[in-house]
């Protein structure tokens, strides 16, 4: 149980370009997702979290404009990086946090690897 | 602000080997810490979870301790294997949402 899904896994994009991430959680109601971002041989960094039914909180320094969350369900959000650039390539990783049960946990996704070219 | 620190960087450790990892934060007010394990290129696996009561977790080979006064944690492995190899991630949750630790790099060397 308690499983959570990305899609894409992988995408390469050219420069300017906007580039929609889903995460879901498959078999649990989440009705917080949490969007990180990782730079390689770096920890995790949250870029913003996401309440389902309301706007998206984003961490000091996440353009809200450029990274556009979108929460419009209690088992999907979606990540969009708008007018992508080479600078915006990492490891983007979503994770839930169920409804009900062990709400203090959060189950990650598989993360998708973001390219821009 | 919470900041998470996790030493050694990278360990390559001969198979059989039992080891240490740690995990030190700035801030004692955490409700808990998790330790994840996280493959090349690959998305996270929660190993273990400790309350901020607790004072270790078990998972079979896995111990997990926490002193939070001293704000350290440690991640013990027994008889380490191959399978093993992965970065390992430690993060605290408190007031703000979970806080990582940039990971330690292990290799088991067969």
């Amino acid at each position: 149980g308690a499983v959570v899904s990305q899609h894409p896994s992988r995408v390469i994009c050219k420069s300017g370009t906007s580039v929609k991430i889903e995460c879901r959680s498959l078999d649990f109601q989440a009705t917080t997702m949490f969007w990180y971002r990782q730079f390689p041989k770096q920890s995790l960094m949250l870029m913003a979290t996401s309440n389902e039914g309301s706007k998206a909180t984003y961490e000091q320094g996440v353009e809200k404009d450029k990274f556009l969350i979108n929460h419009a369900s209690l088992t999907l959000s979606t990540l969009t990086v708008t007018s992508a650039h080479p600078e915006d390539s990492s490891f983007y990783i979503c994770s839930a946090s169920p409804l009900v049960g062990r709400t203090d946990t959060q189950y990650f996704g598989p993360g998708t690897r973001l390219t821009v070219l | 602000k919470q900041e998470v620190t996790q030493i050694p960087a990278a360990l390559s450790v001969p198979e059989g080997e039992n080891l240490v990892l740690n995990c030190s934060f700035t801030d004692s007010a955490i409700y808990n810490l998790q330790w994840f394990r996280q493959d090349p290129g690959k998305g996270l696996t929660s190993l273990l979870l400790i309350q901020s009561s607790q004072r270790e977790q078990t998972s079979g080979r896995l111990n997990a301790s926490l002193d939070k006064s001293s704000g350290r944690s440690t991640l013990y492995i027994a008889a380490s294997q191959p399978g093993d190899s992965a970065t390992y991630l430690c993060a605290v949750a408190g007031n703000t949402p979970l806080v990582f630790g940039k990971g330690t790099r292990l290799s088991v060397i067969a």
